[in-house]
Parts: structure tokens; C-alpha cells; sequence
């Protein structure tokens, strides 16, 4: 069955630290691939998608992330994190017309 | 320009009665999508649009949901007779393509029946 998962339910990292948040799916073709964010309260805004082409993608905010067809993976990456990245991510992939999201990461941010 | 709007924002209905939410997509978008989603958990699909045409309502729970995007802009889903389990915040969203193409949502609706 299709399915899309992020195995992370919540991860905290310390402000100016590294991240990455895993999203991982099972689907018979290469999908579309699509990283959201969400704030409290507010609706999900797009980070960066893969459709084809170069498997490092740049988003907005400084994210990106990195197509493995071999791992079957797309994880979002950040550099140094910000107290402002605190949220949620979901990722999203989509494939013949259909588009499922993970369950979410909450990413918290210690000063 | 405008994004994706929704309203209300925060609806409280009594168990047993009807709500009407409300979705403006972003102009010119042809799809609009309707998402539930439960504390904690990502969106869950809902029912699909393009243009007037409702293509995909297969994620609706229930015969009490209905939606319905009569001129191909504005879109209301409505929920009859509602239940405590229907408590959730319940997102919109607009696409200028299909299921497949990135989609630009609405800050949500959330419901509360009590």
C-alpha cells in the first residue's frame, strides 16, 4: 500500500545546531515530493518539492532536502536552525493523482 | 497577492447541529481540496475540485459531509448533524494543477462540537 511516514514525532535541537527531519515512503514509481511547514494556527506553507532533475533541492528559509531513490527517502536539512523554525513539518508525496501527508514532525528549538 | 482565505476561523457548534465553512481559493486557481486535520496528525483528504466539478469525494467520512463549489471559485463544505469526532481543524487549499502539483493552503477552520 501507499504510504508516506516520518518516523520522528518530535525532535528538539539546540538554536545554531544542524537538522534534519527524515520522511520516507512506499510507492511502486518515483513520486512528487513535497516538504510543508506549519505554525500554530496557521495553515501549511510549501518549503521546497522534487519533481524530477537534481536530487538536492533548495526551499525557502534556508531549508533543503535530498531526493534517495535507492533509500526511498526525501529529509529536510537546515544548516544552523533558528527559534523561529520552531513548527511543524509535514511531508507530502504525491503520485497518480493522489497526495498523502506524514504525520508531522514538531520541531522545538532550545535557545 | 491574496492567498488562500477561510472562515471562520474558530466555529463551537452543540453536537446534533449543521456548520458551513467556507473557503476563498486564490484567484485563478482551477483545484481546490478540502483536508481534515485531527490533533496531532497531518492532513487527511477530504474531497477534490476543479473548476465546479467535485472529481474526488472519496475521503468525505460520511454521508453528513457535503461540499460543493458551484461557480468554480468559492467552495463550502458543510457538515450536518455534527458529532464530537468531527472536532478537528479543517483545512482548504487551491492549486493551479491537479492533486499532484503544489498546493497553497488556507490558515484553517477549526471546529470544536461539544
Amino acid at each position: 500500500a501507499q504510504s508516506v511516514t516520518q518516523p520522528d514525532i518530535h525532535i528538539t535541537v539546540s538554536e545554531g545546531a544542524s537538522l534534519e527531519l527524515r520522511c520516507n515512503y512506499s510507492y511502486g514509481a518515483t513520486p512528487y515530493l513535497f516538504w510543508y511547514v506549519q505554525s500554530p494556527g496557521q495553515g501549511l506553507q510549501l518549503l521546497l518539492k522534487y519533481f524530477s532533475g537534481d536530487t538536492l533541492v533548495q526551499g525557502i528559509k534556508g531549508f533543503e532536502a535530498e531526493f534517495k531513490r535507492s533509500q526511498s527517502s526525501f529529509n529536510l536539512r537546515k544548516p544552523s536552525v533558528h527559534w523561529s523554525d520552531a513548527a511543524e513539518y509535514f511531508c507530502a508525496v504525491a503520485l497518480n493523482n493522489d497526495m498523502r501527508f506524514g504525520a508531522g514532525t514538531r520541531l522545538t528549538v532550545k535557545p | 497577492g491574496a492567498g488562500v482565505s477561510q472562515s471562520p476561523r474558530y466555529k463551537v457548534a452543540k453536537r446534533g447541529q449543521d456548520v458551513a465553512l467556507r473557503c476563498d481559493p486564490i484567484s485563478g486557481h482551477v483545484s481546490l481540496f478540502w483536508y481534515q486535520q485531527a490533533l496531532g496528525q497531518g492532513p487527511e483528504f477530504l474531497t477534490y475540485f476543479q473548476n465546479e466539478a467535485q472529481l474526488d469525494k472519496s475521503g468525505l467520512p460520511s454521508d453528513r459531509f457535503f461540499a460543493e463549489r458551484p461557480e468554480g471559485s468559492v467552495s463550502t463544505l458543510k457538515i450536518q448533524r455534527t458529532q464530537q469526532e468531527d472536532s478537528a481543524v479543517y483545512l482548504c487549499a487551491s492549486s493551479l494543477g491537479g492533486r499532484t502539483h503544489e498546493q497553497y493552503f488556507g490558515p484553517g477552520t477549526r471546529l470544536t462540537v461539544t
